[in-house]
This record gives structure tokens, sequence and C-alpha cells, in this order.
């Protein structure tokens, strides 16, 4: 497609239930980030794939969030035993780091996932 | 690490006038980037604007420029002409510059919520 995709657009899970979000990246793109954007805040780096790799994971708040990108393209990101507070729109953006123009990033629409 | 900082959690203008949108942050990078995105209702980030820190000359694109201020640390957009489409949440964010094998995630402000006024 032309641009990043996310799906599903909306999620709404149970406390203690386990999510799937999905990414597809640009094509061609080898920069995979997720973002979360929790109400009214900037979204925060969650983590970074080069290719396939998990580069920087830095930013996940704990273990129960995993992410997954096993071909270097599309990714998943997971989330075991929800909490209320996990509830956020998740972002995904992709980027090609050679491409020059500052190694902008293109974003998706994102997944809103709501934890009741 | 890098602070973005928005003061103002939301503005309004009349249509066709001009708004200011403030931005600090906080580095000891010295090479790096700084951008507007814009999220309408919809949740799409877009991209408004770039500034390459190492570029004295503030960016322009059509409507929407900058004033940068390094040594302040200061990177305000200003909305000339403002249109109603202009209404959405604007972020400021930080990037720094390509260098290399490495995250280059960008960090986000909180966000300046605009509404334009017809």
């Amino acid at each position: 497609g032309a641009g990043v995709s996310q799906t599903p657009s909306n999620k709404v899970t149970e406390k203690g239930k386990y999510v799937e979000l999905r990414c597809d990246p640009i094509s061609g793109h080898t920069a995979l980030y997720w973002y979360r954007q929790s109400l009214g805040q900037g979204p925060e780096f969650l983590i970074y794939f080069q290719g396939t790799g998990a580069a920087d994971d830095s930013g996940l708040p704990n273990d129960r969030f995993f992410a997954v990108r096993p071909e270097g393209s599309v990714s998943t990101l997971k989330i075991q035993r929800t909490e209320r507070g996990d509830s956020a729109v998740y972002l995904c953006a992709s980027s090609n780091p050679w491409a020059g123009l500052g190694n902008e990033q293109f974003f998706g629409p994102g997944t809103r996932l709501t934890v009741l | 690490a890098q602070t973005v900082t928005q003061s103002q959690p939301e503005m309004s203008v009349q249509e066709a006038e001009t708004v200011t949108l403030s931005c600090t942050y906080d580095t000891s990078e010295n090479n790096y980037y700084l951008f507007w995105y814009k999220q309408p209702p919809s949740r799409q980030m877009i991209l408004v604007i770039r500034q390459e820190a190492y570029k004295q000359q503030n960016a322009t694109e059509n409507r929407f420029s900058v004033n940068f201020q390094k040594a302040a640390k200061s990177f305000s957009l200003k909305i000339s002409d403002s249109q109603l489409g202009d209404t959405a949440m604007y972020f400021c964010a930080f990037m720094k510059r390509y260098s290399g094998a490495g995250s280059y995630q960008l960090t986000f402000g909180k966000g300046t919520k605009l509404s334009v006024i017809p």
C-alpha cells in the first residue's frame, strides 16, 4: 500500500486478556517504530526495529509488552495480561534511514486499545 | 535524554488570522532535527514542517513557518491565514540527526490543541 496501515483500528478487551496489534509499514522501509499515545499526551516511544531485530526496546514499560518483526516487514505488538492502564492509542511509524530527508517517519492511523 | 515542552495546552484563532504555537526543548546533542506534526481527530500524524538544527535559516512550508532559536532551544510554529482545516492537535518533536546505525525515535511534547474559529 501507499502508506503505513494498522489493524485493528479499534480494539476493546477485558482486563487480563491478551491482544495483538499489527503494523504494515511502507514497502522498503527498514526502520519501524512503535509509540503509545495516552489520552491528552504526546506519543511515547516503545520499541524500534531495524530489519528483523529489535534494535532498541528501552521504551517498553514492562515484560507484558513484546513486539516482533519476523520477516523485516509486518510487525506485531503483543500485550499480555492487559491492564486498564494499557488503554491508549498505539501508533506505528516506518522510515527509510538511507533516504535522507531527516530520516522522516511516516505514521499509521493507530490502533485505539480500550481495556475494560 | 531529550525533553520537549509545549506550554500551551489549547489555543484558538479566528479564520484568516495568524497564530503562533510555542515549543522549547532540552538536549545535549549538537546535531538534530525538530518537527511539527499535526494530528486531526482521525489520529493520523501528519508532518507539517521540519528544521535541521545546523541550518540557521528558518524553515517555511506555504502558510507554515518556524522561528528556530538554537541558543534558546526554542522552536515555535507560525500559521498564517488560518483555515478551518488547521483545527487539530499540534505536536513539537525532536530527533537526533542520523549518523549511522542506532535508534532515531521521536521525542514529542504534550501537544497544543488548536481551534480555528469561523
